[in-house]
């Protein structure tokens, strides 16, 4: 089985300050790990992506991730917020063999002025 | 231009109709998912399919119907077999189910049903 934990449902942060949105994963298999965006009555936008390569994935839009396996996290940094970051993100699971992917209950991030 | 396409972006409907919710893509994938998403909660998957006239059922398939005749299109009904079907309903399609888990999935804008 697999499944992923968003630790928090809401972050607020200020522009131009670091972002940390925090994942826990737990899969039965050698996991793919992605961070998607989705802004107001839109879809998905893919962030980022790990599958077994570099452990620190760049995504889009500055954002990156570290996989730690000894600690199951896959969390989502930013050094610096801006404006338009402020959306929903969901980190997402997937495994060799596994039908369809496994979401998370997603983080709003809000970034004030 | 590549993408996936869904139509209507909102859509009303009366208690006990039938209605449906178009998906298409030119990305040449051939897998494609149906995904509802309700307010506070992630994606819960309805239906997927791997290959044209095959579909599988998701988590929360009760109420829905779907079909595969061409590998663009996977087009989702929602039945008045659906107790709550006032949602967010998202299309994602991928290169393939599975063999390669890496594989992202590309999502299409999203329909927004409201049942009056």
């Amino acid at each position: 089985a697999q499944s992923v934990t968003q630790l928090d449902s809401h972050v607020s942060v200020s522009e131009g300050t670091p972002v940390l949105l925090r994942c826990n994963y737990s899969s039965s298999y050698s996991p793919s790990l992605f961070w998607y965006v989705q802004h107001p009555n839109k879809g998905l936008q893919l962030l980022l992506k790990y599958t077994s390569a570099a452990t620190l994935v760049k995504g889009i839009n500055g954002f990156e991730a570290e996989f730690k396996k000894s600690e199951t996290s896959f969390h989502l940094t930013k050094p610096s917020a801006h404006m338009s970051d402020a959306a929903e993100y969901f980190c997402v699971v997937s495994a060799t063999g596994r039908r369809a992917l496994t979401f998370g209950s997603g983080t709003r991030l809000q970034v004030q002025p | 231009d590549g993408g996936i396409t869904q139509s209507p972006k909102y859509l009303f409907r009366k208690e006990g109709q039938n209605v449906t919710l178009s998906c298409e893509q030119n990305l040449n994938h051939d897998a494609m998912y149906w995904y509802r998403q309700d307010p506070g909660q992630g994606l819960r998957l309805i239906y997927y399919s791997q290959i044209v006239n095959d579909f599988q059922k998701g988590d929360i398939a009760e109420g829905y119907s779907v079909s595969r005749e061409k590998k663009e299109s996977f087009p989702l009904t929602v039945t008045s077999a659906q107790k709550n079907p006032t949602a967010f309903y998202l299309c994602a399609s991928s290169i393939d189910l599975g063999q390669f888990a890496g594989n992202e999935q590309f999502f299409g804008p999203g329909t927004r049903l409201t049942v009056l």
